[in-house]
């Protein structure tokens, strides 16, 4: 039962364009989302978060919104810089438990 | 600060033997978590402990996967024995009780079975 979808395993983006990472969820007993961002050989790092009181969380270039109805939650970077090209993992967590169930990642290139 | 710190970085290994990853969590950290991620599957939760103890090892493929947590400081993830569908880069990370669930990683363990 994959709870958390990330349906487009890669996106190709220009630099200087939007950037608009997409993840479906099918449970909604949920207390907020993640997003996190992973390169090459090293670990995931938390990128941005989001409650589910909340539709809309912003942090300098990055934007999470979250459409409970449709159950979709989208992470949007713009401008994109070369530097965002890595593997970004949605989340969703629970704070009764601790656990977080992530998605399957999509691989993001920014092209110069 | 160190961070969340794992070793071995790789491991190379032959189907039957057993395999050990260690981790050891950012000091004052109460939570650990063990994933594993494929291509396949993507970054799954194995098992995770709070204060030492283990809370759900419902993630745990199989029985020859075991994980321990002797202190605050240390846990391990043990697998006996290998096999090569077990290769994969297996993660650890650690949070603090309260913030909202940002788990900090490991750089990871890239294990493989041959």
């Amino acid at each position: 039962d994959q709870q958390v979808k990330q349906n487009s395993p890669s996106l190709s983006v220009q630099e200087g364009r939007i950037s608009i990472l997409n993840c479906d969820y099918t449970n909604s007993m949920f207390d907020y989302f993640l997003w996190y961002k992973k390169y090459p050989a090293e670990g995931p790092t938390f990128l941005i978060s989001i409650s589910s009181i909340k539709d809309k969380n912003e942090d300098g270039r990055f934007t999470v919104f979250l459409n409970k109805s449709a159950k979709h939650l989208s992470l949007h970077i713009v401008p994109s810089q070369p530097g965002d090209s890595a593997v970004y993992f949605c989340a969703r967590g629970s704070s009764n438990t601790g656990k977080l169930i992530f998605g399957q990642g999509t691989t993001l290139q920014v092209k110069p | 600060d160190a961070g969340v710190i794992q070793s071995p970085r790789h491991e190379v290994t032959e189907m039957g033997q057993e395999v050990t990853l260690r981790c050891k969590p950012i000091s004052g950290h109460n939570s650990l978590f063990w994933y594993r991620q494929t291509m396949m599957r993507g970054l799954e939760l194995l098992i995770y402990f709070n204060n030492n103890v283990p809370i759900d090892d419902s993630g745990m493929p199989e029985d020859r996967f075991s994980a321990k947590m002797p202190n605050a400081s240390f846990s391990t993830l043990k697998i006996q024995p290998s096999e090569p569908r077990d290769s994969a880069v297996y993660f650890c990370a650690s949070t603090a009780s309260g913030t909202y669930n940002e788990q900090f990683f490991g750089p990871g363990t890239r294990l493989t079975v041959l």
